[in-house]
C-alpha cells in the first residue's frame, strides 16, 4: 500500500539557521503534496504544497524539494524562527479511479526544536 | 473567515454515554473526513464524505457513527464510548474542484473514563 514517512522525529535547530525536513513516499505515481505545519494545542495547518510536475516551490522563508526519481520531498525553512517550533508532516492525498476520495496519507511527523 | 469549527473542544465522559462531536466548515467544501491523533500513530482517518448523504469508512471506523444531512456539518457520533477511544480528534474538509489542501479544525480531546 502507500506510505508516507519522514526520516527523523525530531529535529533541533539554532534560531537564524536553516531547517530541512525530509519526508520520503512509497506510490510512484503520486501526483501531489502537502507539507503541514501542527503547534501545540491546534490543528494541522497548511503550508505548502507541490505537484508532481514541479521539483521547486517557494513560499514566504519556505521551499519544498520534490525528487521524484528518489520518491523524496523536503521542507527547507529558512532562518528559522522559535514560532517555528512544531510537528511538521508532509501528506499526499489518496487517489482512486473516480478522483479525489478525501483520505490524505500522512508521515508520522518531524518535532521541529528551535533553540534561542 | 474560512474555518472548520469544531464542538466541544474538549470532553471528559463515561463509557457507555453516547456523545457527539459536531464539525462545521464555511467554505462550501464537498468533502470533509474524520481524523484521530494518537502519540506515535499520526493521524488516522476514521470516516470521510465525498458530499451529502455520502459516507465511508476511512482505516479505523470501528466505534464510530457519521452523517451527512447538510454540506456544511459532519458530525462524529460515538454511540458507546470506551477507554479506547480517548484521544485527539480532527475534522477537515477539501475542495474537490481540484487537488488542494484539506483545512482542519483545532481539534477535540476526548477522554472516556
Amino acid at each position: 500500500g502507500e506510505s508516507v514517512g519522514l526520516h527523523l522525529p525530531t529535529l533541533s535547530v539554532q534560531e537564524g539557521d536553516n531547517s530541512i525536513i525530509n519526508c520520503a513516499y512509497s506510490n510512484s505515481a503520486s501526483d501531489y503534496f502537502i507539507w503541514y505545519k501542527q503547534e501545540s494545542g491546534k490543528g494541522p495547518q497548511f503550508i505548502i504544497d507541490i505537484r508532481s510536475n514541479m521539483d521547486k516551490r517557494q513560499g514566504q522563508r519556505v521551499t519544498v524539494l520534490l525528487n521524484k526519481t528518489v520518491k523524496h520531498l523536503s521542507l527547507q525553512i529558512a532562518a528559522t524562527q522559535p514560532g517555528d517550533s512544531a510537528v511538521y508532516f508532509c501528506a499526499e492525498p489518496l487517489w482512486a479511479g473516480s478522483g479525489n476520495t478525501g483520505k490524505l496519507i500522512f508521515g508520522q511527523g518531524t518535532t521541529l526544536q528551535v533553540k534561542p | 473567515e474560512a474555518q472548520v469549527t469544531q464542538n466541544p473542544r474538549y470532553l471528559i465522559t463515561v463509557t457507555g454515554k453516547k456523545l457527539t462531536v459536531t464539525c462545521s466548515q464555511n467554505m462550501n467544501h464537498e468533502y470533509m473526513s474524520w481524523y484521530r491523533q494518537d502519540p506515535g500513530l499520526g493521524l488516522r482517518q476514521i470516516y470521510y464524505s465525498m458530499n451529502v448523504e455520502v459516507t465511508d469508512k476511512g482505516d479505523v471506523p470501528e466505534g464510530y457513527k457519521v452523517s451527512r444531512k447538510e454540506k456544511r456539518n459532519f458530525p462524529l457520533i460515538l454511540e458507546s464510548p470506551s477507554p479506547n477511544q480517548t484521544s485527539l480528534y480532527f475534522c477537515a474538509s477539501s475542495s474537490d474542484s481540484d487537488i488542494g489542501p484539506q483545512h482542519f479544525g483545532d481539534g477535540t480531546r476526548l477522554s472516556i473514563l
